[in-house]
């Protein structure tokens, strides 16, 4: 399967811990995007990479949020100190470079903090 | 800023008919509109893209128009089944490239 991949899936925490989820893209693309969706929404962007440049981030990524793409291959997604109100599906897409290139959605990790 | 809206939020239809959910974007400068489809707890799945050039896009029983001018978006499923029970997303490209989701269309198609 040559799509977009997420790890975990379903990530059951307790308020207060830290956690990571990872993000594979599509290999010949180098553009990669993280959203956040919470119950009845829709997806809200919260930070994208060309590469392994940070070109951009939302203000939803709070000071807790951190997300790296080392050599611009897969991308991590940590939450320090994780609060309730995170709970919520955390979905990754990468896409090709250009005004028209679609991007292409993983299955998206659920987390719930308890 | 961007701003998506989705008309109506929840829709419940007999089976066999034909429906049509609507998208307004407040920034007619976008690069793409996308309609997605999403199952409950689950990821989304691309069902149209159109480019901002095109008019409209067709996929099966699914046809997707775009009015940039207008601000506006339409997806039009023909024949609805029970399987098309699902929420629809659509969201549009501008700028960073980035997507601007709207909050979608709940759908059921009652069998």
């Amino acid at each position: 399967d040559t799509g977009v991949s997420q790890d975990p899936r379903h990530k059951i925490t307790k308020r207060g811990q830290n956690v990571t989820f990872r993000c594979d893209p599509i290999s010949e693309h180098n553009r990669l995007y993280w959203y956040r969706q919470t119950l009845g929404q829709g997806p809200e962007f919260l930070t994208y990479f060309q590469n392994e440049a940070q070109l951009e981030k939302s203000r939803l990524l709070s000071d807790r949020f951190s997300a790296e793409r080392p050599k611009g291959s897969f991308s991590t997604l940590e939450i320090q100190r994780t609060e309730q109100g995170d709970s919520a599906m955390y979905l990754c897409a990468s896409s090709a470079s250009g005004r028209n290139y679609e991007q292409y959605f993983g299955p998206g990790t659920r987390l719930t903090v308890t | 800023k961007q701003e998506v809206t989705q008309i109506p939020a929840a829709l419940s239809v007999p089976e066999g008919e034909n429906l049509v959910l609507n998208c307004s974007f407040t920034d007619s400068a976008i690069y793409n509109l996308q309609w997605f489809r999403q199952d409950p707890g689950k990821g989304l799945t691309s069902l149209l893209l159109i480019q901002s050039s095109q008019r409209e896009q067709t996929s099966g029983r699914l046809n997707a128009s775009l009015d940039k001018s207008s601000g506006r978006s339409t997806l039009y499923i023909a024949a609805s089944q029970p399987g098309d029970s699902a929420t629809y997303l659509c969201a549009v490209t501008s700028g960073t490239y980035k997507y601007i989701f709207g909050t979608g269309t709940r759908l059921k198609v009652l069998a």
